[in-house]
C-alpha cells in the first residue's frame, strides 16, 4: 500500500525557517518524481515545487511564489522528500501536501498533509 | 502562466442526480488534465488523469472528457459521499496549476 506521510509542521515566526518531510513507502520511491503543494486556510490548492528523479539529475521546478526561499530535496536512500522553507511569511501559512507523480505527468498518491502556520 | 477556470463555484444536487463541472484553460493543454476530490480537512484524492483516463480504484461514475482548453468531469448517481470540493489541475507545463475549485452539495 502507497503511504506517503508529512512531518515538521508547526508555528514558525516571519522570516523564520522550517524543513518539512515526507516519509514514503509501499513503493519504489526512486522511480518517481515528487511534489509539493500547499493549501491556505480556507483556500484552493497551490503547486509548490517537484523534484524529478535520479535519472532526470535530481532537477526541480519552483512556483514564482517560493522560488529561492524554498528548496525540495530527497533522500533516495531513506525513501525520504523533504522541503526547505526560508525567509517564511505570513501568506506561507497553509497545509503542505507531498505527492507522487504518475509517469512524470500527474498525480496519483497525497499524505494526509501537514500544518505550517507563520505569525509572530 | 495557464489559468485554470472551473464552473460553476458552486452546486447542489440530489442523490441519484447527475452532474457535470467544466474547467477552461487559457491556453490549449491537449490532454494534460487531472481531476481531484477533498472532503473537508482531507487530502485530496486523485480521480482522473489525461483528461479521461480514472485512477485505479476510482468508481465509473466519474467520468472526464475534453481536450485542449475544455474539459468537463461528470459524477454519476450521486450520493451523500459525494459531497466535496472538485478541483482540476493542468500539468503540460510549468508551473503547474489548479482551478479554484466547485464545492458539490448533495441535497
Amino acid at each position: 500500500e502507497v503511504q506517503l506521510v508529512e512531518s515538521g509542521g508547526g508555528l514558525v515566526q516571519p522570516g523564520g525557517s522550517l524543513r518539512l518531510s515526507c516519509a514514503a513507502s509501499g513503493f519504489t520511491f526512486s522511480d518517481h518524481y515528487m511534489d509539493w503543494v500547499r493549501q491556505a486556510p480556507g483556500k484552493g490548492l497551490e503547486w509548490v515545487g517537484r523534484t524529478r528523479k535520479k535519472a532526470n539529475s535530481y532537477t526541480t521546478e519552483y512556483a514564482a511564489s517560493v522560488k529561492g526561499r524554498f528548496t525540495i530535496s530527497r533522500d533516495d536512500s531513506k525513501n525520504s522528500l523533504y522541503l526547505q522553507m526560508n525567509s517564511l511569511k505570513t501568506e506561507d501559512t497553509a497545509v503542505y501536501y507531498c505527492a507522487r507523480v504518475l509517469n512524470e505527468g500527474p498525480f496519483d498518491y497525497w499524505g494526509q498533509g501537514t500544518l505550517v502556520t507563520v505569525s509572530s | 502562466d495557464i489559468q485554470m477556470t472551473q464552473s460553476p463555484s458552486s452546486l447542489s444536487a440530489s442523490v441519484g442526480d447527475r452532474v457535470t463541472i467544466t474547467c477552461r484553460a487559457s491556453q490549449g493543454i491537449n490532454n494534460y488534465l487531472a481531476w481531484f476530490q477533498q472532503k473537508p480537512g482531507k487530502a485530496p484524492k486523485s480521480l482522473i488523469y489525461a483528461a479521461s483516463s480514472l485512477q485505479s480504484g476510482v468508481p465509473p461514475k466519474f467520468s472526464g472528457s475534453g481536450s485542449e482548453t475544455d474539459f468537463t468531469l461528470t459524477i454519476s448517481s450521486l450520493q451523500p459521499e459525494d459531497s466535496a470540493t472538485y478541483y482540476c489541475q493542468q500539468y503540460h507545463s510549468y508551473p503547474i496549476t489548479f482551478g479554484q475549485g466547485t464545492r458539490l452539495e448533495i441535497k
